[in-house]
């Protein structure tokens, strides 16, 4: 199985300032046919199911402010927030989908300093 | 617009076997291009991915090799849904349940079903 891991578990940023959000695959998941990252990024808000934000590592999913941006390649990526919001309050976590069984990251909680 | 609505009980006593339906609306379980799944979420297991149904000429399932053994994820086209069947449950199966439309990424869920296995 791959094995994703997220980093930091929790942090704490101001209105406005920038959050980032590590995830490290424990093998790629770079598909070197298309040359496509296989690798999502979900926010998950109390109550509710996880949302996509990020798909193929770095495309937004539809209605998904701008702020939000993933990055990254092979085994190493990043989600950032650029101005973080209050409606941001959540747990973000990232997936692969390179091959079975999907795995999930451990969540990232972050929250407002 | 796709929506998945689940449906099932919220208690079961262990050793039973827990069971929960999703129907899909605004799309085909028997689509080509995408897989259905049941993914559970627990404070000690985190997200899991528990398995798939997809068709592509024929009927596929996967499983988690965690709960092969007890798993069985069937779809209903005649009613265009999908079900989880889990055997044997333990309390270490109690989770919330989610189903899920996967095209590349998770992107449409049920509202989850929080299951308690408990006598």
């Amino acid at each position: 199985d791959i094995v994703m891991t997220q980093s930091p578990d929790s942090l704490a940023v101001s209105l406005g300032e920038r959050a980032t959000i590590n995830c490290k695959s424990s093998q790629s998941v770079l598909y070197n046919s298309n040359n496509k990252n296989y690798l999502t990024w979900y926010q998950q808000k109390p109550g509710q199911p996880p949302k996509v934000l990020i798909y193929w590592a770095s495309t937004r999913a539809s209605g998904v402010p701008d702020r939000f941006s993933g990055s990254g390649s092979g085994t190493d990526f990043t989600l950032t927030i650029s101005s973080l919001q209050a409606e941001d309050v959540a747990v973000y976590y990232c997936q692969q989908y390179y091959n079975i069984p999907r795995t999930f990251g451990q969540g990232t909680k972050v929250e407002i300093k | 617009q796709v929506q998945l609505q689940q449906s099932g009980p919220g208690l079961v006593k262990p050793s039973q076997t827990l069971s929960l339906t999703c129907a899909i609306s605004g799309d085909s379980v028997s689509s080509n291009s995408v897989a259905w799944i049941w993914i559970r979420q627990s404070p000690s297991r985190g997200l899991e991915w528990l398995g798939r149904t997809y068709y592509r000429s024929k009927w596929y399932s996967d499983y988690a090799v965690s709960v092969k053994s007890r798993i069985t994820i069937n779809p209903d086209t005649s009613k265009n849904q999908f079900s989880l069947q889990l055997n044997s449950v333990t309390p270490e199966d109690t989770a919330v349940y989610y189903c899920a439309r996967e095209m590349g990424a998770f992107d449409y869920w049920g509202q989850g079903t929080l299951v308690t296995v408990s006598s």
